[in-house]
């Protein structure tokens, strides 16, 4: 599979700061994604981008799909505790092959 | 709606037993896929299928196989259960590969072989 190369692996936040994380990679693809797991749980999806250039939000979240199709971006903005668990990007080409990032796990800061 | 179901959720095997991990999706999805997931690790691909009776390998099919006689279900067999294959195992879905339709996850199947 096209390597992703997600980062960071890991951060601690405090409620209310905002939070990125960015995946790279050094193939091209035409759909990023971004999902949410959370302990016992299957992954689930936050954003999906399309279009190189995009910028989408759903709520707190917004992602990018950078222009040169290489790579995409995920902020939280005023993070709160729900917001902790492992996020992964995820992309494919023309066809159905995920390829995936080897997640960012958000933990709140005691 | 129940969405991708998965069963058993956790499982420990011996080396060399076998077992067959379910995936069913009440969604009338024609994609499915199993996955495995390592720890500090992406999800990796191990088969996938396109339709009832069709399937193909993804990643890291070795010691894996599937089946797909109808368009809700598709097993996923360990024949030969090795340490290696201790994961998390996720089955997912989709209705199409392009806009809006993005794969749908179980909540996965833990699998220790000791």
């Amino acid at each position: 599979g096209q390597q992703l190369n997600q980062s960071p692996q890991s951060m601690f936040i405090q409620e209310g700061e905002d939070v990125s994380m960015n995946c790279t990679s050094s193939s091209i693809f035409n759909t990023w994604l971004w999902y949410k797991q959370e302990p016992g749980e299957g992954p689930v999806l936050l954003i999906a981008l399309y279009k190189a250039g995009e910028l989408t939000s759903n709520g707190r979240l917004t992602a990018q799909f950078g222009i040169t199709r290489k790579d995409s971006f995920l902020n939280i903005s005023a993070s709160i505790p729900s917001d902790v668990g492992i996020y992964f990007c995820a992309a494919t080409s023309n066809d159905y092959k995920l390829s995936f990032g080897a997640g960012t796990t958000v933990t709140v800061r005691a | 709606n129940a969405g991708v179901t998965q069963t058993p959720k956790f499982r420990i095997l011996k080396i060399g037993q076998s077992m067959t991990l379910q995936c069913t999706q009440d969604m009338n999805h024609n994609y499915m896929y199993w996955y495995r997931q390592d720890p500090g690790m992406g999800l990796k691909l191990i088969y996938y299928s396109v339709g009832a009776g069709i399937t193909d390998k993804g990643e890291v099919p070795n010691g894996y196989n599937v089946s797909r006689s109808t368009t809700e279900d598709f097993p996923l067999r360990l024949e030969l259960a090795a340490p290696s294959q201790t994961s998390v195992y996720f089955c997912a879905s989709s209705s199409g590969t392009g806009v809006n339709q993005p794969q749908h996850f179980g909540d996965g199947t833990r699998l220790s072989i000791l």
